[in-house]
């Protein structure tokens, strides 16, 4: 089974300066994808990033890029200018055909 | 925002009762999911649906059943409800592709709300 672990629980950054979250999984599988969501208090998912695993190029919108090293099984999220409302679980998944997992999640705080 | 809803929002039941949450899409979504999300964890598969009436269980499906009869509902049921089940239950949908050169979902998922649900 595919196992997606982030290895920081919490994170904190100042207002305007960039973070990066870590995400690390398994897989032997060649075609995939990899997913970044933000839940905020309010519970909803939202999607922030993806990467198809056939790119080689990273995935960037606007404010986040990630960094996907395949060979070394890595996906991280840097969020650049952070903003009050960046503040939220972030939560790396991995999906193959219809089967997703994710990890346990980062809970990000942003300070003024 | 996708059409997504979830019924009921919240529910508290007791030990041994019977309990079915209903995701209710207006997108006409091929694919369809159950997940729960426990405080400190993310996200873990129960079940999903790739078309009416075909159905397959994900990582942690032991004590749930789900039911597609149409296009646009997905039904979880918990036979016999334990306090182990008390969590937040989200359903998510996404459109099917043949990019592949086979049906597949594509890589967008839509979550609905969420349902609380407390097992006492």
């Amino acid at each position: 089974a595919q196992t997606v672990t982030q290895s920081q629980p919490e994170m904190s950054v100042q207002e305007a300066e960039t973070v990066t979250l870590s995400c690390t999984y398994d897989t032997s599988e060649s075609d995939y994808y990899l997913f970044w969501y933000k839940q905020p208090p309010s519970r909803q998912m939202i999607l922030v990033i993806r990467q198809e695993a056939y790119k080689q190029q990273n995935a960037t919108e606007n404010r986040f890029s990630v960094n996907f090293q395949k060979a070394a099984k890595s996906f991280s999220l840097k969020i650049s200018d952070s903003q009050l409302g960046d503040a939220a679980m972030y939560f790396c998944a991995y999906r193959r055909g219809g089967k997703s997992t994710f990890g346990d999640g980062t809970t990000l705080t942003v300070k003024p | 925002d996708a059409g997504i809803t979830q019924s009921p929002r919240h529910k508290v039941t007791e030990t041994g009762t019977p309990v079915t949450l209903r995701c209710h899409q207006t997108e006409n979504h091929r694919y369809m999911y159950w997940y729960r999300q426990d405080p400190g964890h993310g996200l873990r598969l129960i079940h999903y649906s790739y078309g009416v009436k075909d159905t397959d269980k994900g990582e942690v499906s032991d004590g749930y059943s789900v039911s597609r009869s149409k296009t646009e509902d997905f039904l979880l049921t918990l036979e016999s409800a334990t306090s182990s089940q008390t969590s937040v239950y989200f359903c998510a949908i996404s459109e099917s592709t043949q990019e592949t050169g086979y049906q597949s979902p594509t890589y967008e998922q839509y979550f609905g709300p969420g349902t609380r649900l407390t097992v006492t």
